[in-house]
């Protein structure tokens, strides 16, 4: 079957670090997104992997291996404003979107 | 970024009546658009797939019946509830992908709150 692992919640400290997992077992693989999503919204793209490595954008940078199925989003320099759930989605050989429930980041002054 | 509008953001009605919800893409065509429906402190769960000019295909367990999609220009689909019941109060969110891409990524809408009394 198709499955996305990430952590329920985490908590981090303001002007930290926080390294969010995603695990993905999926029918073919055409992508892995991340998307934030503050409560009451709608979800914001915030990137997209299809290739092995690190793509770096700002604050935050989001990393693929194809081989361990494995995907992760780094968030530096934590402000308030970037607590909410993150959510991780892959996407199948039929381009369809598989998501995970999401990881709540909490972050404290 | 490209921009999905999505209307209404709110709306609350009567058990028995139906609901239009509206996901236009604003300055690209979109060949392809999703439907989502999200209960609270639950992911979102895709309902049906929304293609220009054919009917749309909807995920195992969505009544076809009961949520009409018509996606009839490149920059608009719309979401009918028809017959709205307490149980099907949730948010909708709609989402677009470029036309001619299929990997690209997706823009989503603001999410529509019905609330059926």
């Amino acid at each position: 079957g198709q499955n996305i692992d990430q952590p329920t919640e985490m908590t981090a400290t303001e002007g930290a670090i926080v390294q969010i997992n995603c695990t993905y077992q999926t029918s073919g693989f055409n992508g892995l997104f991340w998307y934030q999503q503050h409560a009451g919204e709608a979800p914001t793209f915030l990137s997209y992997n299809v290739l092995d490595g690190l793509e770096e954008k700002g604050r935050f940078s989001s990393f693929l291996s194809r081989s361990k199925g494995y995907s992760y989003l780094l968030l530096k320099e934590l402000q308030m404003k970037d607590s909410a759930s993150y959510l991780c989605a892959a996407m199948d050989s039929n381009y369809q979107l598989i998501w995970g429930a999401g990881t709540k980041l909490i972050i404290k002054p | 970024g490209a921009v999905v509008s999505q209307h209404p953001s709110r709306v609350i009605c009567k058990s028995g009546t139906s609901v239009k919800i509206e996901c236009r893409s604003l300055d690209f065509q979109a060949t392809t658009m999703f439907w989502y429906r999200q209960f609270p402190k639950q992911s979102l769960m895709l309902m049906a797939t929304s293609n220009e000019g054919s009917k749309a295909t909807y995920e195992q367990g969505v009544e076809k019946d009961k949520f009409l999609i018509n996606h009839a220009s490149l920059t608009l689909s719309t979401l009918t509830v028809t017959s709205a019941h307490p149980e099907d109060s949730s948010f909708y969110i709609c989402s677009a992908r470029f036309q001619g891409t299929d990997t690209g990524e997706l823009f989503f809408g603001e999410g529509s709150r019905l609330t059926v009394l």
